[in-house]
């Protein structure tokens, strides 16, 4: 049974650092979702990613995947206070029905 | 070209009432996904439907849960006799098939008092 992780899933930090969101997952995926949620809001979607070694960045956001480490980043560079959220990753599961295993989610608060 | 539609945005039930919660998906789209969210947790995975038809309903709760997709109209989701546990945001994604990625609704807050 797939299981996803997240670390970590609180964040605080200041305005211009950066940071890493990881994300591990159990079982052989052949693709992974970031998404974003605000407070009370609904998904987001970030990225896709689809292959080994895939990179995307959309602004200050990148994301990756190591399919053979089971393992998918998300690096937050120079944030800002736009970008507190709490972030999710996912899977889909091994029952190729395209249901989504998610992680916990990280809540990252950015002070100004 | 609408998103995915889901009403209403904020329901509140007492303790042994019914709540319905509908999702009309994407133009096009024959696939939907429900998922739970309870209050600073992740999405868990309740149900996949394709019209008229329940393909994995294995996140459901095995007594008061039940949910259809028509093969006209928007995927109903069914809770009876609401309990407080119930409450919790319910969204719905939908995707043309299963392997493309489903986009999600806005969400139903789901509060029992």
């Amino acid at each position: 049974e797939l299981k996803v992780e997240q670390n970590p899933l609180f964040l605080s930090m200041q305005e211009g650092k950066n940071y890493t969101i990881y994300c591990n997952y159990s079982t052989t995926s052949d693709r992974l979702y970031w998404y974003r949620q605000d407070p009370g809001k609904s998904l987001e979607s970030l990225f896709v990613l689809l292959s080994n070694g895939a990179v995307k960045q959309e602004g200050r956001l990148m994301a990756s995947l190591d399919t053979k480490a089971r393992l998918s980043t998300l690096h937050i560079t120079a944030a800002v206070h736009d970008l507190s959220a709490t972030y999710f990753c996912a899977a889909p599961d091994s029952s190729n029905t395209g249901k989504l295993i998610f992680g916990q989610g990280t809540t990252l608060q950015v002070k100004p | 070209n609408a998103g995915v539609m889901q009403n209403p945005r904020h329901l509140v039930r007492r303790r042994g009432q019914e709540a319905r919660l509908r999702c009309s998906p994407m133009k096009g789209h024959s696939h939907v996904y429900w998922y739970r969210q309870l209050p600073e947790e992740g999405l868990k995975f309740m149900v996949y439907l394709q019209k008229e038809n329940i393909i994995d309903e294995s996140g459901m709760p095995k007594e008061r849960f039940s949910a259809e997709f028509p093969k006209e109209g928007p995927s109903i989701l069914r809770i009876q006799q609401v309990v407080r546990g119930d409450s919790a945001a319910y969204f719905c994604a939908s995707s043309p098939d299963h392997f493309t990625e489903a986009f999600f609704g806005q969400g139903t807050r789901l509060t029992v008092v």
